[in-house]
């Protein structure tokens, strides 16, 4: 149980375009769900967290209007890159914690997906 | 709020030896610590977790750590490490009844045969 998918796992775009990354607990509902962004080499670093139904909060330094985040529903969140540029490059993860019970304290990750953006 | 340390960015050692990753956290409440491991070019899979209870937890593949609050660490250990265990491997906290969690920065074990 507890597994996360996300769409698509690598994506190219070219500069400028937008692109969106869907994120989905297959089997449990998330309340809260979270994006990362990981740098080559590097740790995870908290994009924002994300309640269904309610917007986004986003970390500091984490640019709102660029980097869209929907919680339409209690198994879905999506990322929308916006008029992405080369340094959006990167490894996205997102995370999702369950609803009740001790499964609250455990996120469960996504497999992540690699924008590259020419 | 809270802090991860994960002082050896790189591990190598030979196979069938044992291994310690280290993690040192920094809490001014009562925590939860984790442990994930990563493959190349794949998302994190939980490794094994302390909430409360038992200060010794394992993981079904021999990894086990030890939650050591007066040195505030949360140490990894195996045995006996594989060739298969070469990942990169993630120490997290986060603080008690929140969802929020703090990455240290990784730690890659390379198993060398």
């Amino acid at each position: 149980g507890a597994v996360v998918s996300q769409h698509p796992s690598r994506v190219i775009c070219k500069s400028g375009t937008s692109v969106k990354i869907e994120c989905r607990s297959l089997d449990f509902q998330a309340t809260t769900m979270f994006w990362y962004r990981q740098f080559p080499k590097k740790s995870l670093m908290l994009m924002a967290t994300s309640n269904e139904g309610s917007k986004a909060t986003y970390e500091q330094g984490v640019e709102k209007d660029k980097f869209l985040i929907n919680h339409a529903s209690l198994t879905l969140s999506t990322l929308t890159v916006t008029s992405a540029h080369p340094e959006d490059s990167s490894f996205y993860i997102c995370s999702a914690t369950a609803m009740t019970g001790d499964d609250r304290t455990e996120q469960y990750f996504g497999p992540g997906t690699r924008l590259t953006v020419t | 709020a809270q802090s991860v340390t994960q002082l050896d960015s790189q591990v190598p050692v030979f196979e069938e030896a044992p291994v310690e990753l280290r993690c040192n956290y920094s809490s001014s409440v009562s925590v939860y610590l984790f442990w994930y491991v990563q493959y190349p070019n794949q998302g994190l899979q939980l490794l094994l977790k302390y909430l409360s209870g038992s200060t010794l937890v394992e993981s079904i593949n021999g990894f086990e750590a030890e939650f050591n609050k007066s040195q505030t660490s949360f140490h990894l250990r195996k045995p006996s490490v594989h060739i298969s265990d070469t990942a990169e491997y993630f120490c997290a906290v986060s603080g008690a009844g929140t969802y929020k969690y703090i990455f240290g920065t990784g730690t890659r074990l390379k198993v060398l045969a």
